[in-house]
This record gives structure tokens, sequence and C-alpha cells, in this order.
């Protein structure tokens, strides 16, 4: 089973910033398997990117994905108040996986 | 536009078997495009993958969880369901399910469930 390591696990930024987060698998794989989720208390996840850099239907275009073999990237170009939350990276491998989540939060 | 609800107890003894239901509304389970899949999120915790299914019927389940878990697919109720047998405290989470849209260029969970929270509890 391949393991995702998220990093950092909290991310303090202020709105207006540009946040980055990791994604590091423990093996090779293929960027076709590698998706991000956002996650807000009380609500369901909601997919942002699949395929490493393809944003999913009505995403906005401040949010970037990019990354192959162990290393991936999410990136949000400008912080807006609403994106304040915990996002995970996904792997569709031999077992599905989840890394262990980032939260970007309000500094 | 396609919708999922979660079904089913909201309390489950210890030893007991979890069983919950997900409903899919506005599009056919059969579509061979998408798998069908279970999270769960315990309190204060990530996100878990529970395990998926395919139309065809076809599983795959988390080896932390495989001993335990069974998803089946009935097609003529567009509905798949989760059973985790001997449940223990452990097990307390809020339950997801969701569509696994299959596409050339990758694969996402684009439509989820509002979740269900699920007590293990005497």
């Amino acid at each position: 089973e391949i393991v995702l390591t998220q990093s950092p696990g909290t991310l303090s930024l202020s709105p207006g910033e540009r946040a980055t987060l990791s994604c590091r698998a423990g093996q090779s794989v293929s960027s076709t398997f590698l998706a991000w989720y956002q996650h807000k208390p009380g609500q369901a996840p909601r997919l942002l990117i699949y395929g490493a850099s393809n944003r999913a239907t009505g995403i906005p275009d401040r949010f970037s994905g990019s990354g192959s073999g162990t290393d991936f990237t999410l990136t949000i170009s400008r912080l807006e108040p609403e994106d304040f939350a915990v996002y995970y990276c996904q792997l569709y491998g031999t077992s599905w996986t989840f890394g262990q989540g980032t939260k970007v939060e309000i500094k | 536009q396609v919708q999922l609800q979660e079904s089913g107890p909201g309390l489950v003894k210890p030893s007991q078997t979890l069983s919950l239901t997900c409903t899919v509304s506005g599009g056919s389970i059969s579509n061979d495009s998408f798998y069908w899949t279970w999270i769960r999120q315990p309190a204060g915790k990530g996100l878990e993958w529970i395990g998926r299914i395919y139309t065809s019927g076809s599983t795959n389940y988390n080896p932390s969880l495989k001993s335990r878990v069974t998803i089946s697919v009935d097609t003529s109720k567009n509905q798949f369901s989760l059973n985790l047998s001997s449940v223990t405290a452990a097990d307390t989470a809020v339950y997801y399910c969701a569509r696994v849209s299959i596409t050339i260029l990758g694969y996402g969970m684009d439509v989820w469930g509002q979740g269900t929270t699920v007590t293990v509890s005497s």
C-alpha cells in the first residue's frame, strides 16, 4: 500500500496570500491517479483536482495542481475567505488512500 | 443532476454489524464510467477510504478493513450498500458515499452524499 504524506500539517496564511501544499507518495505513481479535495466542517469533501492537474467542474482557476512521480503540489494563488479548510490528496492505486490532510487556517 | 443519499442506523452496538445504504438519484448506478465508494471520517481525524464497487459487482477494500467489510450493489434499486461487521468504538465516524468518475485524464470523487454519523455504543 502506497502512503501519501502531506506537508505542512497546518498552513497559517492571510487572505490574498499564496498557499502551496505538498503531497509526497511513498513510491512513484501515475499522475492520472492523484486527486485533491477540499473539506470544510459539516460538509462533504469537494473534488478540486483530478489527474494531478485537471480542475474539476466549477473549480476557480486560483486552484492549480502539478507534479509527477512522487511529488505533487496544490497551489491556491490568492486565498479567498472561503478557501480556509482542510485539503487532502488522494491516490487511486491498488488500494485507494488519502493523505493525512493539510489545514489552511487564517493567520 | 446526480445526487447520493446515505441511510441507515445512527447507533450500532459493539460487535454488531453496521449497515448503510447509498441511494443514487438523477443517474444510473449501472453507468460503466463510474465506481461507487465509501469513505469515513472519525471525529478529529482525516478521511479514510473503506472500499469501492463497480457496476459489475467487482470490489476492492482497504486492507486494514478488508476482513470486516462487504460492499454490494443493487442495480434494480439504484443503490449500493456497506456492511461492516464486528464494530467497535473505533468505527464511530461520519460515513460518506461517493461516485468516482473515471476519465482518460484521471479519476475523482466528484459527487458525494451529505454524510451520516454512526456511533458505536452499547
